[in-house]
């Protein structure tokens, strides 16, 4: 099947510091990705859709200087988080969706943030 | 993108079938119905999806009746391993670059 990963698994950075996430489909392209935010016990909330070569769609709340996704190619989408305050950390899931398919998305392992 | 309803958690015991049910009474047409499981701490995993007919996977099966305002996925024999949080999402496929949008989801827990 179709593989996403994502790396870090882990994250803890200070206060004020930018951290970046990447997001890659290891054996397939992806036009679309898609960045979701879980909270503890909650369930994933999307916070942006990327489309390779154009600039990312943010939901609505969702700051997008604050949240800076790139998407440079079809199998690599970043994610970074610019100046981290504590409330930032969370569980980010990335998610491909598969080019060719019948709409099936494929989600990363996740990477947790702990913003000190 | 169609409402769905799931029961907030189900309990089954190791080795019996688990049944989880999904009511999307205002799916429309041309919306499939998904299923997506999360183990803790880790990405949603994708199950399988289904138009109109029943479907069968190496994971699981999808009954979907004929009016199309419910659906069941079914674990045929459950597993400690399949304690997760059971998404079902209906969406419309093929030619749409649309998010999944997930709701609550249930918590099925498989005792041993």
């Amino acid at each position: 099947g179709a593989v996403v990963s994502q790396h870090p698994s882990r994250v803890i950075c200070k206060s004020g510091t930018s951290v970046k996430i990447e997001c890659r489909s290891l054996d397939f392209q992806a036009t679309t990705m898609f960045w979701y935010r879980q909270f503890p016990k909650k369930s994933l909330m999307l916070m942006a859709t990327s489309n390779e070569g154009s600039k990312a769609t943010y939901e609505q709340g969702v700051e997008k200087d604050k949240f800076l996704i790139n998407h440079a190619s079809l199998t690599l989408s970043t994610l970074t988080v610019t100046s981290a305050h504590p409330e930032d950390s969370s569980f980010y899931i990335c998610s491909a969706r598969f080019s060719g398919r019948a709409g099936e998305q494929y989600f990363g392992p996740g990477t947790r943030l702990t913003v000190t | 993108d169609a409402k769905t309803t799931q029961p907030p958690s189900m309990d089954c015991a190791e080795g019996r079938a688990a049944n989880l049910p999904c009511n999307h009474s205002t799916i429309s047409g041309n919306e499939y119905v998904y299923w997506y499981r999360q183990i803790h701490s880790q990405g949603p995993q994708y199950i399988i999806h289904g138009l109109k007919n029943n479907e069968t996977n190496e994971m699981a099966s999808l009954i979907i009746t004929e009016d199309r305002k419910s659906s069941t996925l079914i674990l045929p024999h459950a597993t400690l391993r399949d304690t997760a949080v059971y998404y079902c999402i209906v969406r419309v496929a093929n030619g749409s670059a649309r998010q999944l949008t997930f709701g609550s989801g249930t918590q099925l827990t498989v005792l041993p």
